[in-house]
């Protein structure tokens, strides 16, 4: 079936070590995005990536990496610099443009403690 | 981007149909309207987008004013599994065709048996 994949579904982390997110489409599609949720809120943009080999900072970018170095794949990575990491994070693919919805994976609950 | 308003929350019951509006009074003339939902702890599904004509598919219907600047969304026979926070969204394009969804604090719809 085509999709969009996040994985782990829960990870817990010790505060102070960066973690990586895995998000993974089949959907051929060219743009993917990670955005963050917390609790009761909607959803923030942190990278987005229209390309291979190409990324840029969305609204709230600081303490977080990503890499694109293959289409189908868009990894976030959560640093130690990020300050409030706990949250729930979601990646989304669409193929570019205004007349195209995007698909949203299911979500990775990052815990630090 | 424009900034919408929803109502924070929708009562509806079982079998009646489900209207849920959205202010977009700041809309440009080539951003669309798209709607989401997202039930507990899940990634957002996508339901349905237009321009400026109204819109229909299998699970709903999207009903945009001539102005443009609100919208309707309505499920036309809602089921308890309709349940969830309805987001409504404005897309405006990021650099070199990639989207840019913001999302706002949506409507909590709860159907009703």
């Amino acid at each position: 079936d085509g999709g969009i994949t996040q994985s782990p579904k829960y990870l817990f982390r010790k505060e102070g070590q960066n973690v990586t997110l895995s998000c993974e489409q089949n959907l051929n599609h060219d743009a993917m995005y990670w955005y963050r949720q917390d609790p009761g809120q909607g959803l923030r943009l942190i990278y987005y990536s229209q390309i291979v080999n190409d990324f840029q900072k969305g609204d709230i970018a600081e303490g977080y990496s990503v890499s694109r170095e293959k289409k189908e794949s868009f990894p976030l990575t959560v640093t130690s610099a990020q300050k409030n990491p706990t949250a729930f994070y979601l990646c989304a693919s669409s193929f570019r443009g205004l007349n195209t919805e995007a698909f949203f994976g299911q979500g990775t609950r990052l815990t630090v403690v | 981007d424009a900034k919408t308003t929803q109502p924070p929350s929708m009562d509806c019951a079982e079998g009646r149909a489900a209207n849920l509006p959205c202010n977009h009074s700041t809309i440009s003339g080539n951003e669309y309207v798209y709607w989401y939902r997202q039930i507990h702890s899940q990634g957002p599904q996508y339901i349905i987008h237009g321009l400026k004509n109204n819109e229909t598919n299998e699970m709903a219907s999207l009903i945009i004013t001539e102005d443009r600047k609100s919208s309707t969304l309505i499920l036309p026979h809602a089921t308890l599994r309709d349940t969830a926070v309805y987001y409504c969204i404005v897309r405006g394009l990021l650099i070199q065709g990639a989207q840019k969804l913001v999302f706002g604090q949506g409507t909590r719809l709860t159907i009703n048996p």
